[in-house]
């Protein structure tokens, strides 16, 4: 079956620098994938879609990868701020009308 | 747009009783979803609805039901509650069916406790 995995449960970097998140699957090939951003007691929330095609996807200070060998995406967030911390939960089509499977999340904590 | 709205924020249930969540959608969006989301498991489909009309089982139907009043409102059931269900419930919405790749809007979900 799909196996989606986010390697870190927490992340504390410092302010200014560049943080990064793995998602990494297996058993699966999937034409996209998102990130999410979750605040305690809030719903997630979208950030960037990259198809299978898109090796690089921007936006503002956010940076996905999308690598179909390695079966990983890396989620950067450059010049990180306090206000970046939040649990980023990335997620894979679910094959079928949209459905999307997603990863358990990695908190990540930037320090001013 | 006020987006995906979901009631109530919060709620306790004795074991056995039941209970329905309710959500409702403003952006015409066809598809519906309802999540439920325990420490450590990350986000888990219960049941979805592509279209009005149409409703399908998740990866954790079991103890639930769902309907689909129309466009705009989607609702799940818990018909005899268990400790088990205690969780956060989260409706989404996402863009129309012919959109094969569409970002999910969520709510705010529903804080659930069963005793």
């Amino acid at each position: 079956s799909q196996k989606i995995e986010q390697n870190s449960e927490a992340l504390n970097i410092q302010e200014g620098k560049t943080a990064t998140l793995t998602c990494n699957y297996t058993n699966y090939s999937p034409a996209y994938l998102q990130w999410y951003r979750q605040d305690p007691g809030r719903g997630p929330v979208f950030l960037l879609l990259i198809r299978e095609n898109e090796k690089e996807k921007r936006k503002e200070r956010l940076k996905v990868t999308f690598d179909t060998t390695l079966k990983q995406s890396l989620f950067h967030i450059t010049a990180s701020q306090p206000a970046d911390s939040a649990t980023y939960l990335c997620a894979l089509e679910g094959g079928s009308q949209g459905n999307l499977i997603f990863g358990k999340g990695t908190k990540l904590s930037v320090k001013p | 747009n006020a987006g995906v709205t979901q009631t109530p924020k919060f709620q306790v249930l004795k074991t056995g009783q039941s209970m329905t969540l309710q959500c409702a959608q403003d952006m015409n969006h066809n598809s519906m979803y309802w999540y439920r989301q325990d420490p450590g498991m990350g986000l888990r489909l219960i049941y979805y609805s592509a279209s009005e009309g149409t409703t399908d089982k998740g990866e954790v139907p079991n103890g639930y039901n769902v309907s689909r009043l129309n466009k705009r409102e989607f609702s799940l059931r818990l018909e005899s509650a268990a400790p088990s269900q205690t969780s956060v419930y989260f409706c989404a919405s996402s863009v129309p069916a012919y959109a094969l790749i569409a970002e999910q809007y969520f709510g705010p979900g529903t804080r659930l406790t069963v005793t």
